[in-house]
């Protein structure tokens, strides 16, 4: 079946440096997105990987590997506005067809 | 502002009743995706639209239905609405189209549904 796994919920201190991990299980794998959603907001895109490594994009970076079915967002030099929600979502190809799917959110709370 | 709208903003219903969400993607966008996220449940792919046709389906019920017009904007209907189908509906829209590959969706401000 599918299924995504991340962590509910994560506390930080503004300045210091979050790892969020998810890993995931899906039949037709065809790449993975972290969103960051605000309370009460939209999601906004943050990051897409579908080969094994590093993306780096300012203070956000994710990792993948691909053989264990986990990645990473990396937040650096955390700042207050950074407490949302992050959102790791799998798009898995199916008879020609996608599909997106989403894990539940880790609820990311920076503290002064 | 992400640049896809929706509207309306909130919609207060009825059960067994029947309501239409709208939603205008970004200017040059082919690809719109509607998505459900109720409290329980987290964010659920509901279906993507391509230039008018439907691309990709995810768990969307059988009283769900959406359309896609000639002029990109989409409409999701909800049929014999039920309590459990509060949530927020957002749609989203992407470059697909000019060559990319569908990686970055853009999200409206999403239509708050609550049933009664």
């Amino acid at each position: 079946g599918q299924n995504i796994d991340q962590p509910t919920e994560m506390t930080a201190t503004e300045g210091a440096i979050v790892q969020i991990n998810c890993t995931y299980q899906t039949s037709g794998f065809n790449g993975l997105f972290w969103y960051q959603q605000h309370a009460g907001e939209a999601p906004t895109f943050l990051s897409y990987n579908v080969l094994d490594g590093l993306e780096e994009k300012g203070r956000f970076s994710s990792f993948l590997s691909r053989s264990k079915g986990y990645s990473y967002l990396l937040l650096k030099e955390l700042q207050m506005k950074d407490s949302a929600s992050y959102l790791c979502a799998v798009r898995d190809q199916d008879s020609g067809t996608y599909k997106y799917i989403f894990g539940t959110g880790t609820r990311l709370k920076v503290l002064a | 502002d992400s640049g896809v709208t929706q509207t309306p903003k909130h919609l207060i219903t009825a059960t067994g009743q029947r309501v239409t969400l709208r939603c205008s993607p970004r200017s040059g966008d082919l690809s719109v995706y509607w998505y459900q996220q109720s409290l329980d449940q987290g964010l659920q792919f509901l279906i993507q639209y391509y230039n008018g046709e439907e691309r990709a389906k995810g768990n969307i019920l059988e009283r769900f239905s959406a359309q896609q017009f000639p002029d990109l904007h989409s409409e999701l209907n909800l049929s014999s609405l039920e309590l459990g189908d509060s949530a927020l509906y957002f749609c989203a829209s992407s470059d697909g189209g000019r060559g990319h590959s569908y990686n970055e969706q853009f999200f409206g401000p999403g239509t708050r549904l609550t049933v009664l």
